[in-house]
């Protein structure tokens, strides 16, 4: 089946800096893209989101690029702060069909941040 | 704002026992979904529904079973639990047409 899937399971930065997170999918049908947070003892929180229409997307403090050429997506977080460490993951959906908006997730990186 | 709230945060429980884990949410979402996260292997989906009474199984099923009588309510049971059932089980909701997912806190159930 298809996959997500990260190309680095940790990351340590120091505050101040900014953050890349990449993750690679598989599946070329993918429509829609999330990025989650995911905090200790807490559920993953929605960071921010883009469509396969899309090759950039910016909140506040984060920027989700996608390249589909290459089937990759990053997280860049800038000006990183310690509540940002928590482990970061990617999402797709290919809606349509029977999927239901089904999200297929990567396995998560560490994004550590030393004060 | 969305809130997704799951009956337990902890539970312990043994082997053979039936075990309920309920999931609330108050927005109104058609689409409820039920993972396991365990080290390693990522969120996993076991369950999810569309609709009251509706539910597809998904991709780790085997073990579990769910029920959906009312459209805020989606409780997942475990009829028999096993120790390699012992994980974290998170409940998420969303909007049919919005693929964004909300979800709970988590319920860390450890079967002993």
């Amino acid at each position: 089946g298809e996959s997500v899937g990260l190309h680095l399971p940790t990351l340590s930065v120091q505050e101040g800096d900014n953050s890349i997170i990449n993750c690679a999918y598989s599946n070329s049908a993918s429509d829609y893209f999330i990025w989650y947070k995911q905090e200790s003892g807490k559920g993953p929180q929605f960071i921010i989101d883009i469509r396969s229409n899309m090759d950039k997307r910016q909140g506040q403090r984060v920027t989700v690029l996608l390249n589909k050429t290459v089937k990759h997506l990053s997280l860049q977080i800038a000006a990183t702060q310690p509540g940002d460490s928590a482990v970061y993951f990617c999402a797709e959906t290919s809606w349509g069909g029977t999927s239901y908006g089904k999200l297929t997730f990567g396995q998560g990186t560490i994004l550590t941040v030393h004060p | 704002d969305v809130k997704v709230t799951q009956s337990s945060r902890y539970l312990v429980k043994r082997t053979g026992e039936k075990v309920f884990l309920e999931c609330v949410q108050d927005m109104d979402h058609e689409n409820m979904f039920w993972y396991r996260q365990d080290p390693g292997l990522g969120l996993r989906l076991i369950y999810f529904s569309y609709d009251v009474k509706m539910k597809e199984k998904g991709d780790i099923p085997e073990g579990y079973s769910v029920s959906r009588e009312k459209k805020e309510r989606f409780s997942l049971i475990l009829e028999s639990a096993s120790t390699n059932q012992t994980s974290m089980y998170l409940c998420a909701s969303s909007r049919t047409g919005q693929e964004t997912q909300y979800f709970g806190p988590g319920t860390r159930l450890l079967v002993l």
